[in-house]
């Protein structure tokens, strides 16, 4: 079993649907999560972070974490035809000692129909 | 401000060569990343810098990778007798140095097809 659990879809949704991405982990000790989007032939870039559990809000997008299932969310509103790509989440530890490398989902294709 | 920029953006190889992956990091990042994300995959770490200094390389797949960054800036990964299984996009990522969450940068990658 690997340590993040993502479906990777593809999930299509017409436009303007709310969508819901989420991921699964096991390893306790993540406790920096984070949603990037990777449109096709680029590289990720970061959408939302979130520290501990709870939730953040920024724009049409909203992050969700629950540490204690070990599960967070990722929740789309008012879905755009340019939000169609790949949702990867990623989590890491907190070393105290400075940076760590990132543990990621295998990522979701999104697609939005006009 | 220029981000993140990786060269070659695409690479052949045959079986059994040595290749060499460039990393040009956003100014000023003292943290360095390098990552193998698989057709289909998400991205797996390899390694990590702060400025010289290669902190991790637990993630390396075998003593066949090398990574270095000599200056503290620029970086390459080497990748030495490449192997099928190697065929990846490798992306390398930035980000500002300290103890709490610092946002990685990532660059567009370098597609390395090994036949």
């Amino acid at each position: 079993q690997k340590e993040v659990e993502q479906d990777p879809g593809p999930l299509s949704v017409p436009e303007g649907a709310i969508v819901s991405l989420n991921c699964t982990y096991s390893n306790s000790a993540f406790q920096y999560f984070m949603w990037y989007r990777q449109y096709s032939r680029k590289g990720p870039e970061l959408l939302m972070y979130t520290y501990s559990s709870g939730n953040k809000e920024d724009g049409r997008f909203t992050a969700q974490v629950d540490k204690s299932s070990k599960y967070i969310s990722l929740f789309i509103r008012d879905s755009q035809p340019s939000d169609s790509a790949t949702y990867l989440c990623a989590m890491r530890a907190y070393s105290g000692g400075g940076a760590d490398g990132l543990t990621f989902g295998k990522g979701t294709h999104l697609i939005i129909q006009p | 401000g220029a981000g993140v920029s990786q060269s070659p953006r695409y690479k052949v190889a045959k079986r059994g060569q040595d290749v060499a992956l460039r990393c040009d990091p956003i100014s000023g990042h003292v943290s360095l990343f390098w990552y193998q994300q698989a057709l289909g995959q998400g991205p797996e770490f390899l390694t990590y810098f702060q400025n010289e200094a290669q902190l991790d390389k637990s993630g390396l797949p075998s003593d066949r990778f090398f990574a270095e960054r000599p200056e503290g800036s620029v970086s390459t990964l080497k990748i030495q007798r490449t192997q099928q299984e190697d065929s990846a996009v490798y992306l390398c990522a930035s980000s500002l140095a300290g103890l709490s969450y610092n946002e990685q940068f990532f660059g567009p990658g370098t597609r390395l097809t090994v036949l």
